[in-house]
């Protein structure tokens, strides 16, 4: 079993929409979550961090965060064509190192 | 912006010679990644420092891959011999742990090793 898992994609929305992406962890002493978005040629940026179990809302942006599932979401409420990249689940785990999912390609279509 | 610079941009070398890469993460910062990106592995964790200090290097081919961080402003990544294998993104990426501020990236060094 992976540590940090993602449903794979490719993930495409309709411009406007809802997109939903998932992620799922092993390590039950993690305590810290980041959702990281990633263009194609470039390097993963930081949008989203949670640490609390429920909801934060930055924006357009929902991370949601259930330790005793060991889940982890990012919601991106009317999604735009700019919003098409990969987006990488990251963990900090029990060693304090963070660990990546293999990442989710969206793609808004216009 | 405060930003994790990583030098150089890209790297083109033959099988067999040395590569060293480096990075210069935001000042302040006590927490150093480096990670390997492929299409087929993503992102892969190499090594990390804490305070300058090693705290894991197992994802690291120990026999040919070194990273060192001889002060607070430079961390190093060096492949020595290098293989073809290793042509990847190398990414850079520090952070301050304790605050949970998360990582911020360097731009990468595109390494192809022909």
């Amino acid at each position: 079993q992976k540590e940090v898992e993602q449903n794979s994609g490719p993930l495409s929305v309709p411009e406007g929409a809802i997109a939903s992406l998932n992620c799922t962890y092993s390590d039950r002493v993690s305590q810290s979550f980041f959702w990281y978005r990633q263009y194609s040629g470039k390097s993963p940026e930081l949008i989203m961090s949670i640490y609390s179990n429920g909801d934060k809302e930055d924006g357009r942006f929902t991370a949601q965060l259930n330790k005793a599932s060991q889940y982890v979401s990012l919601l991106i409420r009317d999604s735009q064509p700019s919003d098409s990249a990969t987006y990488l689940c990251a963990v900090d785990g029990s060693a304090r190192q963070l660990t990546f999912g293999s990442g989710t390609q969206l793609t808004v279509l216009p | 912006d405060a930003r994790v610079t990583q030098t150089p941009r890209h790297k083109v070398t033959e099988m067999g010679q040395e590569v060293t890469m480096r990075c210069q993460p935001i000042l302040g910062h006590n927490t150093v990644f480096w990670y390997r990106q492929t299409m087929m592995q993503g992102l892969e964790l190499l090594a990390y420092f804490r305070n300058r200090a090693p705290l894991d290097d197992s994802g690291m081919p120990k026999d040919r891959f070194s990273a060192e961080m001889p002060d607070a402003t430079l961390a190093t990544l060096k492949i020595q011999p290098s293989e073809p294998r290793d042509s990847a993104v190398y990414f850079c990426a520090s952070g301050f742990w304790g605050i949970n501020y998360g990582y911020t990236f360097g731009s990468g060094t595109r390494l192809t090793v022909v």
